[in-house]
């Protein structure tokens, strides 16, 4: 059972564009969102999070959008450089479920 | 990465032996994880530990045992390796369940 749906598994963006990843959830009792940034051969890195009290949050060319009744939030990266090609996963949390991952969206910027 | 290591970092193993995986934090996190990455499945949780001598066993944990004997210390061991454990491991830390995660370098295993 997939608790944590994730779109597209691969993103082409041009440089200077915007890059949008969807998420979707069906647990209610998730109450903590991160997005994690993982490059070739190293591990994922916390990027941003977001919890369910604001729809909203933005650090730098990332921005979290969060909708709390369609259970949807998505990352926004703006201004797409080449050096933001990553895998990029989002992820649920909370009650006493543990972190669930999306499968991860594969981004490539290219010049 | 700061704060935790992964080690070794790269292994190749014969299909039947024993085999450990070892992770080490420096940050006093109470809870330590062990995932593993494969093409199209993303990050799956193995086992999780919640305190010394504290876990429990997630999603794919058939072949897997952990140890936690030490709170810096988080051992994940292959009884009996298996083709299908042929994977990436990652080792993670966070202060909660519901906070960000810290993720190791990981560690490359094959099973051959």
């Amino acid at each position: 059972q997939q608790q944590v749906k994730q779109s597209p598994q691969s993103l082409i963006v041009q440089k200077g564009g915007i890059s949008i990843i969807n998420c979707a959830y069906e647990n209610t009792a998730f109450d903590y969102f991160p997005w994690y940034q993982q490059f070739p051969g190293k591990g994922p890195a916390l990027l941003i999070a977001i919890r369910p009290d604001v729809s909203e949050k933005k650090e730098g060319r990332f921005t979290i959008s969060f909708n709390k009744s369609a259970k949807q939030f998505s990352l926004h990266i703006m201004d797409s450089q080449p050096g933001d090609s990553a895998t990029y996963f989002c992820a649920a949390s909370g009650g006493y479920q543990k972190v669930t991952f999306g499968i991860g969206t594969k981004l490539q910027v290219i010049p | 990465d700061a704060g935790i290591t992964q080690s070794p970092r790269h292994k190749v193993t014969e299909t039947g032996t024993p085999v450990t995986l070892r992770c080490h934090q420096t940050e006093n996190h109470r809870y330590m994880y062990w995932y593993r990455q494969d093409p199209g499945h993303g990050l799956r949780l193995i086992h999780y530990s919640y305190g010394v001598k504290d876990t429990d066993k997630g999603e794919v944990s058939d072949g897997y045992s952990v140890s936690r004997s030490k709170t810096e210390d988080f051992l994940l061991t292959l009884e009996s390796a298996t083709s299908s454990q042929t994977s990436v491991y990652f080792c993670a830390i966070s202060e909660d369940k519901n906070y960000g995660y810290t993720f190791g370098s990981g560690t490359r295993l094959t099973v051959v």
